[in-house]
């Protein structure tokens, strides 16, 4: 059964410092994996899909690689502001469940300013 | 706009008493599903449905009924409530039940049920 965790459970940093966020997943039979933020009150919001045939995804200050192989994807966030506060999930989608996402527990990150 | 609404956003109920939570996409969206999220273990998949009158049970379908029956609509019923189900729950949907589709979500409904 496809596991997801993402350590840590809450991270916080001072404006500016870069963010590193962990996601790992125990089966590498992924069709990809996706990072999505979470704030208070509302829906996720997509921020990128990494197919499992790529290594990295880039959109703007976001940064996200994939090793299958290792069943590790890091989100990385350039020069953090404090809109960046808000939680983290990672998903795969694994082959082996159709069309499911097996979803980590979240990183709650604030940005202080 | 592009979107998926739920509706109610909040909602507190009894235990026993029946309800529906709507959720209705805009985006011609083929594949929808329900997911709860509660402290500790994330966001888990209730039901799925692949086009307009297929449904699928998800990994915690137990005391959840949904259908679809249009494309836009994929509404989640709860026949008798019990306390066990208050929880923060999620609609998504995405274009086609392809596996490498993005997953758009609603901004969610937090259910209490006393």
């Amino acid at each position: 059964k496809q596991e997801v965790t993402q350590i840590p459970a809450a991270l916080s940093v001072p404006e500016g410092e870069n963010l590193v966020l962990n996601c790992s997943f125990t089966d590498s039979a992924i069709y990809n994996l996706q990072w999505f933020r979470q704030d208070p009150g509302k829906g996720l919001t997509s921020l990128l899909l990494i197919q499992s045939s790529q290594r990295e995804q880039t959109s703007g200050r976001l940064n996200a690689s994939l090793d299958k192989s290792s069943g590790r994807s890091t989100l990385y966030i350039a020069a953090s502001q404090p809109g960046d506060s808000a939680t983290y999930l990672c998903a795969v989608r694994p082959k082996a469940a159709g069309n499911k996402l097996t979803f980590g527990g979240g990183t709650r990150v604030l940005v202080k300013p | 706009e592009a979107q998926v609404t739920q509706n109610p956003r909040y909602l507190i109920t009894v235990t026993g008493k029946k309800l529906t939570v709507t959720c209705s996409q805009n985006m011609n969206h083929e594949y929808m599903s329900w997911y709860r999220q509660d402290p500790g273990l994330g966001l888990r998949q209730i039901y799925y449905s692949m086009n307009v009158e297929v449904t699928d049970k998800g990994d915690v379908p137990e005391g959840y009924k949904v259908s679809r029956k249009e494309k836009r609509n994929f509404p989640l019923i709860l026949e008798s409530p019990s306390p066990n189900q208050t929880s923060l729950y999620f609609c998504a949907s995405s274009p086609r039940q392809a596996p490498n589709e993005k997953l758009f979500f609603g901004s969610g409904t937090q259910l209490s049920v006393l």
